[in-house]
């Protein structure tokens, strides 16, 4: 079975840029999407397909997929920013079927 | 501007099945996939399986043996489905809609708590 590996926690001043990774074997050949969860939320799609944005979605809010690594980076950021953070794909390889990460902390500091 | 609720019971004994249902409003349930995904207290995301409105279904391997989901078009409605449920079971479960061919949930319901425990 397909496993994405995010960090615990990243933290992050105001303003400055965070960066969440999602490692994969060969993700950059698959589509990554990641999502935003506060606390007692249901989680919001902030990027699809590696890099676009869902309508409403700040543009502070970018991705990059290639080789193994995908990455989230949260440009400026803001305390409402303060959430944690899920890849996810989809994995055709057997089984079709969808897989996410472990999901990553961000702290506001 | 599409809308989803989880519904069913909160509290489920082990080793019966565990039954919910989500109820989508404000537009139509056809030609989307309709997913399962829970969250035990304090841990990440599992999926548990899509429905589409044909039927088709696709199940995480990790969970196939115990889990049916249906839909009903004419109440926009879909279902889940899992048995023979223990205290791993217990977690806020959600409904999410896929739009066809996207692979990634665009509206997500709030979340129901599922208690597991006699």
């Amino acid at each position: 079975s397909y496993v994405l590996t995010q960090p615990p926690s990243v933290s992050v001043a105001p303003r400055q840029t965070a960066r969440i990774t999602c490692g994969g074997n060969n993700i950059g050949r698959k589509s990554v999407h990641w999502y935003q969860q506060k606390p007692g939320q249901a989680p919001v799609l902030v990027v699809s397909d590696d890099s676009d944005r869902p309508s409403g979605i700040p543009e502070r809010f970018s991705g990059s997929n290639s080789g193994n690594t995908a990455t989230l980076t949260i440009s400026r950021v803001e305390a409402g920013d303060e959430a944690d953070y899920y890849c996810q794909i989809w994995d055709s390889t057997s089984d079709h079927h969808y897989v996410f990460g472990t999901g990553t902390k961000v702290t506001v500091l | 501007q599409v809308q989803l609720q989880e519904s069913g019971p909160g509290l489920v004994k082990p080793s019966e099945t565990l039954s919910l249902t989500c109820t989508v409003s404000g537009d139509s349930i056809s030609n989307y996939y309709w997913n399962w995904i829970r969250q035990p207290a304090g841990k990440g995301l599992e999926w548990i399986g899509r429905i589409y409105t044909s039927g088709s279904t696709n199940y995480n391997p990790s969970l196939k043996s115990r889990v049916t989901m249906s839909v009903d078009t004419s109440k926009n409605q879909f279902s889940l489905k899992l048995s023979s449920v223990t205290a791993a079971d217990a977690a806020v479960y959600y409904c999410a809609r896929e739009e066809f061919w996207t692979h990634y949930f665009d509206s997500w319901g709030q979340g129901t708590l599922v208690t597991v425990s006699s």
